[in-house]
């Protein structure tokens, strides 16, 4: 069965430095979305991005961030300055477009320290 | 006002039994999603309940949904020590295509 893949599974980084977060969709998936979990808490929207281009986006989702989908298969996001708040585990998802049936990869862990 | 919220926040029952979580929410939706979420893990996609649905299964589980009180609920039957996770509800505002919004989730254990 198609998944959403992620990778890496857990990344460790400085404050202030960039990291970057990659995701495979599922192949056949045209819209595709970025959401974060801090330890403990709901899980909250970032981005969501449609025809090579943002469709919407949370205030989260700042000028620190980026998203990116370099080539036909990868989606990416990026954070230019890590913060000690950005420290969540982050899950990227894909939907098909019918009925906006979102399915998540495993996420990336990200502790910024 | 929050969308999906959860209830309870906390369920312990024996492996056998039935468990049951409900989810409310305040604005007109598209459709409303159940997730499962082991410990620090991702989120598994259980079900999909359309706005002019009132019931879906899916082996185990059964999904109902009320519009007109603005609530869901899952059951799940026979649970087994497996089952043990969070179980979040998230809906899709009348859009499409749009950001899922999602509750604290239920934290479900099951006792073997």
């Amino acid at each position: 069965e198609p998944e959403v893949t992620q990778t890496p599974s857990h990344q460790v980084t400085q404050m202030g430095q960039e990291v970057i977060l990659r995701c495979v969709p599922i192949s056949n998936h045209l819209y595709f979305y970025w959401y974060r979990q801090i330890l403990g808490q709901k899980v909250e929207f970032l981005v969501s991005f449609y025809n090579n281009e943002i469709s919407e986006k949370s205030e989260i989702f700042d000028d620190q961030f980026s998203v990116e989908r370099p080539d036909g298969s990868n989606f990416t996001l990026k954070i230019r300055s890590t913060k000690l708040e950005d420290s969540a585990m982050y899950f990227c998802a894909s939907s098909d477009g019918e009925y906006n049936e979102q399915f998540f990869g495993p996420g990336t862990r990200l502790t910024v320290l | 006002s929050q969308q999906g919220e959860e209830d309870p926040q906390a369920l312990s029952i024996q492996e056998g039994e039935n468990a049951t979580m409900n989810c409310s929410y305040k604005t007109s939706i598209n459709n409303l999603q159940w997730y499962r979420q082991n410990s620090g893990r991702g989120l598994v996609h259980l079900i999909l309940i359309r706005s002019n649905e009132r019931e879906k299964h899916s082996g185990r589980l059964r999904v109902t949904l009320d519009t007109s009180k603005k609530s869901s609920s899952l059951l799940i039957t026979a649970s087994r020590a497996a089952d043990t996770a969070s179980y979040f509800c998230a809906t899709d505002p009348v859009s499409g295509n749009t950001p899922l919004v999602f509750g604290k989730g239920t934290r479900l254990s099951v006792i073997a």
